[in-house]
């Protein structure tokens, strides 16, 4: 089955950088689709963060940034605040699917 | 500005069916520009899609669980509801309703989410 590999967790101290990663295939990341991602503070709905692999919301951070590359995207957040305490999920269409796929997920934790 | 609300019972007995509906406001379910979709997530768990319906009541069922759902829309409402059925312990999650756009693969706006139970 076509997943979006995710690491379980990252770490950091306030104000260093962290990236997360999201592996894809051939039908989701790999095919061209556009890769999304989102924040979901703890007992909260996920929040749009970055979207069509590298935009920003009106509202979100310039510490937050995107990119994708061959099947595979990541997230970057520079300069780590305890408020970016929250789990992250990439998110592609994947023609298996016919509809939404979303990554495993991963947890920030500011130390 | 857009919000999203699910209801429905926060308790559903093994082997039932499980009822929500996702009321709209701020906007119209009716416009072409977008996809009214389920997602639901299991405590402690990651995100899982379910399914999407466009206005004119065209379906998009996750294949695991496509022959146990049905989306189905109100446009006079302004509301669109799902319906599982055979639930069991494992259906047991937070079930967000939520919108995506047309045309884009991104889901812009997400109710605040309900929990559903699965026990007896």
């Amino acid at each position: 089955q076509s997943v979006l590999t995710q690491p379980p967790s990252v770490s950091g101290a306030p104000g260093q950088r962290v990236t997360i990663s999201c592996t894809g295939s051939s039908s989701n990341i790999g095919a061209g689709y556009d890769v999304h991602w989102y924040q979901q503070l703890p007992g909260t709905a996920p929040k749009l963060l970055i979207y069509g692999n590298s935009n920003r919301p009106s509202g979100v951070p310039d510490r937050f940034s995107g990119s994708k590359s061959g099947t595979s995207a990541s997230l970057a957040i520079t300069g780590l605040q305890a408020e970016d305490e929250a789990d992250y999920y990439c998110q592609s269409y994947d023609s298996s699917l016919s509809g939404s796929r979303f990554g495993t997920g991963t947890k920030v934790t500011v130390l | 500005q857009l919000q999203l609300q699910e209801s429905g019972p926060g308790l559903v007995k093994p082997s039932e069916t499980l009822s929500l509906t996702c009321t709209v406001s701020g906007g119209s379910i009716s416009s072409s520009s977008y996809y009214w979709g389920w997602i639901r997530q299991p405590p402690g768990k990651g995100l899982e899609w379910i399914g999407s319906i466009y206005y004119s009541g065209s379906t998009y069922y996750n294949p695991s669980l496509k022959s146990r759902v049905t989306i189905s829309v109100d446009t006079s409402k302004n509301q669109f509801s799902l319906k599982l059925s055979s639930v069991t312990a494992a259906d047991t999650a937070v079930y967000y309703c939520a919108r995506r756009i047309v045309g884009a693969t991104l889901i812009d706006y997400w109710g605040q989410g309900t929990l559903v139970t699965v026990s007896s």
